[in-house]
């Protein structure tokens, strides 16, 4: 399996514009998770998914950003506007619940930078 | 949910064992208590995780104690590349997965 695969790998963007991140979860698993990691404020958890349903998004900054899940090899995490406060790396995860205990699986990130 | 508490931070001389402490006082029920490491800016990877007793596998040993109140994380010949922060967490009921500060964990040659 490739793993949890996200794109781009690296995001240069001037404030204002719409940024949008893309994830595609290891196949077979039915939990998505959102993170943003700053030095400041650590690995934060934004949003997560089960079974393409969105379950908990009181992470979510903002009415700026936007999660979505149409289906389950794929979800996107969109910014817009974006401002210079959004850099960050973002992270996403997947994880398969088997009952009993799970692991969560991340993909490399998105380094942000809004300019 | 569980909150838990570890070290800012910790040094340990390569090929010496790595002992990493939690805290997880408030851990209730069938709460499980989970490891993992970010090396540089690599997303989190999991290492080990653990209920009652004593967990190994390829990376690392758990030992929880006895009331489940605390954890400890051991790398057992520490490499310079088990260089990470490592964060222990409590498997949420609500699967709401929050990752604190972490240990830093610094291996010196």
């Amino acid at each position: 399996d490739a793993g949890v695969i996200q794109s781009p790998r690296h995001e240069v963007t001037e404030m204002g514009q719409e940024v949008t991140l893309r994830c595609k979860p290891i196949s077979g698993h039915d939990y998505l998770f959102w993170y943003r990691q700053t030095m400041m404020r650590g690995l934060e958890l934004l949003i997560y998914f089960n079974n393409n349903v969105p379950i908990d998004d009181s992470g979510m900054p903002e009415d700026r950003f936007s999660a979505k899940m149409p289906n389950a090899s794929f979800s996107t995490l969109k910014i817009q506007p974006s401002e210079p406060r959004d850099s960050a790396v973002y992270f996403c995860a997947s994880s398969a619940d088997r009952g009993v205990a799970e692991k969560l699986f991340f993909g490399s990130g998105t380094q942000l930078s809004v300019l | 949910d569980a909150k838990t508490t570890q070290p800012t931070s910790m040094d340990c001389a390569e090929g010496r064992a790595a002992n990493l402490p939690c805290n997880h006082s408030t851990i209730s029920g069938n709460e499980y208590v989970y490891w993992y490491r970010q090396i540089h800016s690599q997303g989190p990877q999991y290492i080990i995780h653990g209920l009652k007793n004593n967990e190994t596998n390829e990376m690392a040993s758990l030992i929880i104690t006895e009331d489940r109140k605390s954890s400890t994380l051991i790398l057992p010949h520490a490499t310079l590349r088990d260089t990470a922060v490592y964060y222990c967490i409590v498997r949420p009921r609500t699967y709401k997965y929050i990752f604190g500060t972490g240990t830093r964990l610094k291996v010196l040659a």
